[in-house]
């Protein structure tokens, strides 16, 4: 079974530019998640697909950042413009259909993104 | 969700059992409690999670108190390997809260 993966492994791009990074979850994941980790700070969530559709976008720092899933496959999380603070690591996961309370719905994460504004 | 708290930093041998302490005193009733790991960059690596149970499976084991404040992973045999951060979470929901971890380097 292949693992998340996540598309591209490294970006870095001059403040005001706009940067896309791809999610492609577990096959037959329902759920998937993005979080980050930007410099000397903890991981911390960002958002929670279920399929297409969003169930929690309380940790998106701004309206700078577009997250969308269409056809509840894999999906982007769009930089828009990029600021000097948005660099960072960007992990995504994802975990089978579900309750969260439920034995083996554990999240599975990607490599992530290195993501880099200049 | 319970906020966990880890000790900082620990050493272990190599091929000795390396026992790793989390507190989740606040933790309710419907929250398990998640083990992941990062070595160096990567993603974060899933480990083991357990609800009230001690749990055990090819990585590593989950010892649990009787009343849930706190809970020990175990690695039984340490390898340079799995010199790596270990994240202990305590979560009822879909959002993963992570802290600041214990980093555990294994001592050849």
């Amino acid at each position: 079974e292949a693992g998340v993966t996540q598309f591209p492994s490294h970006s870095v791009i001059e403040k005001g530019q706009t940067v896309t990074l791809r999610c492609d979850p577990i096959s037959g994941h329902d759920n998937l998640y993005w979080y980050r980790r930007v410099m000397g700070k903890e991981i911390k969530f960002l958002l929670h697909f279920v399929k297409e559709s969003k169930q929690d976008e309380s940790g998106m720092p701004n309206n700078r950042f577009l997250a969308e899933r269409t056809g509840g496959t894999y999906s982007t999380l769009k930089v828009q413009p990029a600021e000097l603070e948005d660099s960072g690591v960007y992990f995504c996961a994802s975990s089978r259909a579900g309750g969260p309370r439920l034995k083996n719905n554990e999240q599975f994460f990607g490599p992530g993104t290195r993501l880099t504004v200049l | 969700d319970a906020k966990t708290t880890q000790p900082p930093s620990m050493d272990c041998a190599e091929g000795r059992a390396a026992n790793l302490p989390c507190n989740h005193s606040t933790i309710s009733g419907n929250e398990y409690v998640y083990w992941y790991r990062q070595i160096h960059s990567q993603g974060p690596q899933y480990i083991i999670h357990g609800l009230k149970n001690n749990e055990t499976n090819e990585m590593a084991s989950l010892i649990i108190t009787e009343d849930r404040k706190s809970s020990t992973l175990i690695l039984p045999h340490a390898t340079l390997r799995d010199t790596a951060v270990y994240y202990c979470i305590s979560s009822g929901t879909y959002k993963y809260i992570f802290g600041t971890g214990t980093r555990l380097k294994v001592l050849a």
